[in-house]
């Protein structure tokens, strides 16, 4: 079993719906969660951290379910620059107690006009 | 405000070539890794280093090697390449604000 799962997609939407992403992780002892976007060819950056509580950036809200594991992304009246990979990226420490991402395979979006 | 510097861009090897990949940080991050990307697959870690003087292997160590000579430079050597190794590689440094990506590098190994 993967360590990060992810719908691959590619989830194809009009411009303004809203579109939902999901992503399970397996180690219960993750510590910190993300999303980061990956444009193509491009290098990962990071969106938005994930929080217990929830949390909200503009049409982006990122939520997270420690019982289930579950983590998930909500874009709001998507645009065409939305389009690109979301990876869900997972935090977990090691011995030392240093850090380490482990990262989803990543799911991605094309919005067309 | 370089922040992760990757060289080179591009590069292609025939198969038992050798070859080093710079990455260079210009944030005094004591953490710096190399990941791996390939299709349909997350990052995969290939080392890591939390300091210079201080390497250790990721998920997917073999057929690589690693140094930390100083706080700003982990350069990736690729002993003896193999067409396995293709792939996008991504050099990354963590500080308190997160992790930061160099812009890659695109090798293929024919």
């Amino acid at each position: 079993r993967k360590e990060v799962e992810q719908d691959p997609g590619p989830f194809n939407v009009p411009e303004g719906a809203t579109v939902a992403f999901n992503c399970t992780y397996s180690n219960s002892a993750s510590q910190s969660f993300f999303w980061y976007r990956q444009d193509c060819r491009k290098e990962p950056k990071l969106l938005m951290s994930v929080y217990s509580s929830g949390n909200e950036d503009g049409r982006f809200t990122a939520q997270l379910n420690r019982a289930s594991q579950y983590i998930s992304l909500l874009i709001r009246d998507s645009k065409l620059s939305d389009s690109a990979t979301y990876l869900c990226v997972v935090n977990e420490r090691f011995s030392g107690g240093y850090n380490k991402l482990i990262f989803g395979a990543g799911t991605r979006l094309a919005v067309h006009p | 405000n370089a922040g992760v510097t990757q060289t080179p861009k591009f590069q292609v090897l025939k198969t038992g070539q050798s070859m080093t990949l710079q990455c260079a940080q210009d944030m005094n991050h004591e953490y710096m890794s190399w990941y791996r990307q390939d299709p349909g697959m997350g990052l995969r870690l290939i080392h890591y280093s939390v300091g210079a003087g201080i390497t250790d292997q990721g998920e997917v160590p073999n057929g690589y090697n690693v140094s930390r000579s100083t706080t700003e430079d982990f350069p990736l050597r690729l002993l003896s390449a193999a067409p396995s190794q293709t792939s996008v590689y991504f050099c990354a440094s963590s500080g308190h604000y997160g992790y930061t990506f160099g812009s890659g590098t695109r090798l293929t190994v024919v």
